[in-house]
């Protein structure tokens, strides 16, 4: 079994929805939760990040972490077709870099006009 | 601006030819990796370097040497390249205390023929 699990997808939704993007982990110590952005013929960029449980909003953003479940969301509202693109979740046990992340393997969305 | 910079960023070879994929940032920062990205598996590791002339490796080593001699570079070197080692790699840094803030190359596509 992967540490961290997310559904590649794809997945397709039109523009205006409500995204929900999902990983299941298995590892408890995770308290770290990172999404990562990946735009076609890019590199990751950090969308945002949670430390331990609960939610946090950046924009149209929403990231949640529900620690008992090991279960993680980032919800995208008034989703844009600029929004398409492959979503990694992320997660370690400290901040240090010497903690280890552990990547997803990805979801890619596309937002239709 | 802030960035790190991957050269070349396409680059087919033949088999058992040398090769040296080069990384630089300009945030001085610490921590430096490699990671490889394959449809279905992700993200992952193939060396890191906590600092200048500390190096360990990742998940996915073999086949390949890296050094640290500089601080703002992390070249990846394949002595021996095959083709499973056609992939889509990924140079990334972060600070020391923020690790789970990585900043990502552009990517280098190699295809080993």
């Amino acid at each position: 079994q992967k540490e961290v699990e997310q559904d590649p997808g794809p997945l397709s939704v039109p523009e205006g929805a409500i995204v929900s993007l999902n990983c299941t982990y298995s590892n408890s110590a995770f308290q770290y939760f990172m999404w990562y952005r990946q735009y076609s013929r890019k590199g990751p960029e950090l969308l945002m990040y949670t430390y331990s449980s609960g939610n946090k909003e950046d924009g149209r953003f929403t990231a949640q972490v529900d620690k008992s479940s090991k279960y993680i969301s980032l919800f995208i509202r008034d989703s844009q077709p600029s929004d398409s693109a492959t979503y990694l979740c992320a997660m370690s046990t400290t901040r240090s870099s010497a903690s280890k992340i552990i990547f997803g393997s990805g979801t890619r969305l596309s937002i239709r006009p | 601006e802030a960035q790190v910079t991957q050269n070349p960023r396409y680059l087919i070879t033949v088999t058992g030819k040398k090769l040296t994929v080069t990384c630089s940032q300009n945030m001085n920062h610490e921590y430096m990796s490699w990671y490889r990205q394959d449809p279905g598996l992700g993200l992952r590791q193939i060396y890191y370097s906590m600092n200048v002339e500390v190096t360990d490796k990742g998940d996915v080593p073999e086949g390949y040497k890296v050094s640290r001699k500089e601080k703002r570079n992390f070249p990846l070197i394949l002595e021996s390249p095959s083709p499973n080692q056609t992939s889509l790699y990924f140079c990334a840094s972060s600070a020391r205390d923020r690790g789970h803030e990585q900043y990502f190359g552009p990517g280098t596509r190699l295809t080993v023929t």
